[in-house]
C-alpha cells in the first residue's frame, strides 16, 4: 500500500507563480487534509475534505483553494504565490466522521519555496 | 477553541534513560489527545491516542502517554529511551466545534537522544 502520495516533493516558484500540489490516496479514506507546517508554529490547517464534493476552510485558507477531484484525490492549488506561503506542505487522510476519534495517514510532504 | 500547548522546544536526554515530552490541553467538553511523531523528511505518523477509559495509554514503539485530568496534561513517555526516538514529536486534540472531527496540533517538542 502506498498510502498517501504527494507530487512534487520539492518546488521553487517565483512570487506570481501558479502552482497546484497534488494528493492521492489509496486507502478509501472518506476525508482529506492540506497542511502546512512552519518553524514554531507546528502543523496548521488550510482546508479539508470531509467527504467526495465537500470542502471547507481551515486555519489559515487565505492564498489557496483546494479540489476534492474524487474520493482519491485532493488537490491544492496556489493561484498566485507569495514568500509567505514558503512552506512545507502536508496532505493527509482520514476514516472519516464516523470513526470515533480520527486518526490520520500522513503524506511525506512537499517542500515549497516562493522566491 | 480547542488547542495543546508543548512547552519544551527540545527535549535532551541520553539513551537507556526515561524520556518524558510534555503536552497540556484546553478543551471544552471530553479531551480526545493524540499523538504523532515526525522522522526527518517524513510525514507525521500516528503514536496514540486517548479517548476515555484508562489513564494511562500505551502506542507504538514503546511509548505510552499519562491523561491527567486535574493538571489538563498529556505527557508522552517511554521508559528507556533509544536514539532512533529522536524525532519532533506533536501532541493534537480534536476539534469539533464545526461538526467535524479536525485536529488541532502544537508547535511541536524536538527530542534528542544522545548515545
Amino acid at each position: 500500500n502506498a498510502g498517501v502520495t504527494q507530487t512534487p516533493k520539492f518546488q521553487v516558484l517565483k512570487t506570481g507563480q501558479s502552482m497546484t500540489l497534488q494528493c492521492a490516496q489509496d486507502m478509501n479514506h472518506n476525508s482529506m487534509y492540506w497542511y502546512r507546517q512552519d518553524p514554531g508554529m507546528g502543523l496548521r490547517l488550510i482546508y479539508y475534505s470531509a467527504s467526495e464534493g465537500t470542502t471547507d476552510k481551515g486555519e489559515v485558507p487565505n492564498g489557496y483553494n483546494v479540489s476534492r477531484l474524487n474520493k482519491r484525490e485532493f488537490s491544492l492549488r496556489l493561484e498566485s504565490a507569495a514568500p509567505s506561503q514558503t512552506s512545507v506542505y502536508f496532505c493527509a487522510s482520514s476514516e472519516g466522521r464516523i470513526s470515533g476519534a480520527n486518526v490520520l495517514t500522513f503524506g511525506a510532504g512537499s517542500r515549497l519555496t516562493v522566491l | 477553541a480547542q488547542s495543546v500547548a508543548q512547552p519544551e522546544d527540545q527535549v535532551n536526554v541520553a539513551e537507556g534513560n526515561p524520556l518524558t515530552v510534555k503536552c497540556t490541553y484546553s478543551v471544552s467538553g471530553n479531551p480526545y489527545l493524540f499523538w504523532y511523531v515526525q522522522y526527518p523528511n517524513r510525514g507525521l505518523q500516528f503514536l496514540l491516542k486517548y479517548i476515555t477509559g484508562d489513564n494511562l495509554v500505551k502506542g507504538s514503539y514503546g511509548f505510552e502517554a499519562e491523561f491527567n485530568k486535574s493538571q489538563t496534561s498529556f505527557h508522552l513517555k517511554k521508559p528507556s529511551a533509544l536514539v532512533s526516538d529522536s524525532a519532533l514529536y506533536f501532541c493534537a486534540v480534536r476539534d469539533y466545534s464545526t461538526g467535524f472531527q479536525k485536529l488541532v496540533f502544537g508547535t511541536g517538542t524536538r527530542l534528542l537522544v544522545s548515545p
